[in-house]
């Protein structure tokens, strides 16, 4: 099983709010992901990072941000949330090209 | 044009009935190939990586075609636990990032 950890599991939040969606991964992977996935759907990338202080926005354009200031930890922030940001965000690392999946975050934005 | 285009599910099969799905690819640049396997409102997990000699894990078999740009997962005596989408995933030519199929539901009844 892949060590890769996420928080909070679920989140109902008001709009406006900031805020932070956590993922750490403790097998030292360089390669860090973003996914964004709604119910029944594809998932699509947002943000991934090659290594500390590199990040990209991926193919999905989306109004979060992302840091990677240490390997093992790769946050994604919203600075106001909106009802459209309701959905499920997957984090996900690898070292070559398997990736390992997170358990996610299912947002609800009010 | 999709890059990654799998079969349109769902597929409705009785327990230990043997199902095929089936998966193109646009990018023949593509080197590393996957299956993936997510549950409903889980995080997508790694079932296979897929051979260019075809490779088989118990009940699964997949293969490899680069001629054809086409990959198969063939699921043997399937199982009631084996109801998931399927995920057909495929790495793009920009190192580490995977190109994610639509998915194939599959449910298995007694």
């Amino acid at each position: 099983e892949a060590d890769i950890y996420q928080t909070p599991r679920y989140l109902v939040i008001g709009t406006g709010k900031k805020i932070t969606l956590e993922c750490s991964q403790t097998m030292g992977h360089d390669k860090m992901y973003w996914y964004q996935q709604d119910p029944g759907m594809e998932l699509h990338l947002i943000h991934y990072s090659y290594g500390v202080n590199s990040t990209e926005k991926g193919d999905l354009s989306s109004e979060s941000t992302v840091s990677r200031i240490r390997t093992e930890h790769f946050p994604l922030t919203l600075e106001s949330a909106r009802p459209s940001h309701t959905s499920q965000y997957l984090c996900a690392s690898s070292q070559e090209d398997t990736q390992y999946f997170g358990p996610g975050t299912r947002l609800t934005v009010l | 044009r999709k890059e990654v285009e799998q079969d349109p599910g769902p597929f409705n099969v009785p327990e230990g009935a043997t199902v095929a799905f089936n998966c193109t690819y646009s990018n023949s640049a593509s080197q590393s190939f996957f299956w993936y396997r997510q549950d409903c409102r889980k995080e997508p997990k790694l079932l296979m990586s897929v051979y260019s000699s075809g490779n088989e894990d118990g009940r699964f078999t997949a293969q490899l075609n680069r001629a054809s740009q086409y990959i198969s997962l063939l699921i043997r005596d399937s199982k009631l636990s084996d109801s998931a989408t399927y995920l057909c995933v495929v790495s793009s030519n920009q190192g580490g990032k995977l190109i994610f199929g639509q998915g194939t539901e599959l449910s298995v009844k007694p």
